[in-house]
């Protein structure tokens, strides 16, 4: 079945340094590929996402690039602050395992990232 | 533009009991999806509902049921809770029925089940 696995936490940086956050993915089929951050006592909000091959997510000066020879999706930064201290989830969803019509997501365990000033 | 809204925030209760937990998606969006979050398990897909019908569940036990009305709010009740049922549940909601949307989530509702 589908599957993602991302790089276990916590990653302490230093402010300004460059955030790397490895996720690899598994799907019988093509999935949609995103990053959600989670802020303490709040819910998930989308960072960025990639529905195909090749393409790169961005936002907020975070990147990732879909790779499908490597079935990766490794979210990167080059200067954190401290203010992007959070949880870093990495998820996949494939409707067309489900005829196409699912919004279904699966979840990495999720990496906790420490900025430090 | 209001964001999904999920209430009660918290809840505690004992075990035996059961609990509903409601969920008002964004407006004109017709999918609700539910999470579990745990430590120890992480997130985990519930079920998802579209036009008041649920289209996808995931693995957990029949205590876990939910339903969606026709202005798309949802709801989902768990009966006969168990200590293990202790999560922040999640509802997500997103605008068209083909998959791959882009999904909001609300802010959570914590339980606590003593």
């Amino acid at each position: 079945g589908n599957s993602v696995t991302q790089m276990e936490g916590p990653v302490t940086l230093s402010e300004e340094a460059f955030l790397t956050i490895n996720c690899t993915y598994t799907a019988t089929g093509y999935p949609s590929l995103f990053w959600y951050v989670q802020y303490p006592g709040e819910g998930l909000q989308l960072l960025l996402k990639a529905t195909k091959a090749d393409d790169k997510g961005s936002n907020k000066g975070f990147e990732a690039t879909y790779r499908k020879e490597t079935t990766s999706f490794h979210l990167e930064k080059g200067s954190v602050q401290v203010s992007d201290s959070a949880v870093y989830f990495c998820a996949l969803s494939d409707p067309r395992e489900y005829g196409g019509a699912t919004n279904k997501l699966i979840f990495g365990t999720g990496t906790l990232l420490a900025v430090q000033p | 533009k209001a964001g999904v809204t999920q209430t009660p925030r918290y809840l505690i209760k004992t075990r035996g009991q059961q609990v509903t937990l409601s969920c008002s998606p964004i407006s004109g969006h017709r999918s609700v999806s539910w999470y579990q979050q745990t430590p120890g398990q992480g997130l985990q897909f519930l079920f998802e509902y579209f036009s008041e019908t649920q289209r996808n569940k995931g693995n957990f036990p029949g205590r876990f049921s939910g339903r969606q009305f026709s202005n798309s709010r949802s709801e989902m009740n768990v009966s006969t809770l168990e200590l293990g049922d202790s999560a922040l549940y999640l509802c997500a909601s997103s605008r068209a029925g083909q998959g791959a949307n882009i999904q909001y989530f609300g802010a959570g509702t914590r339980l606590s089940v003593l």
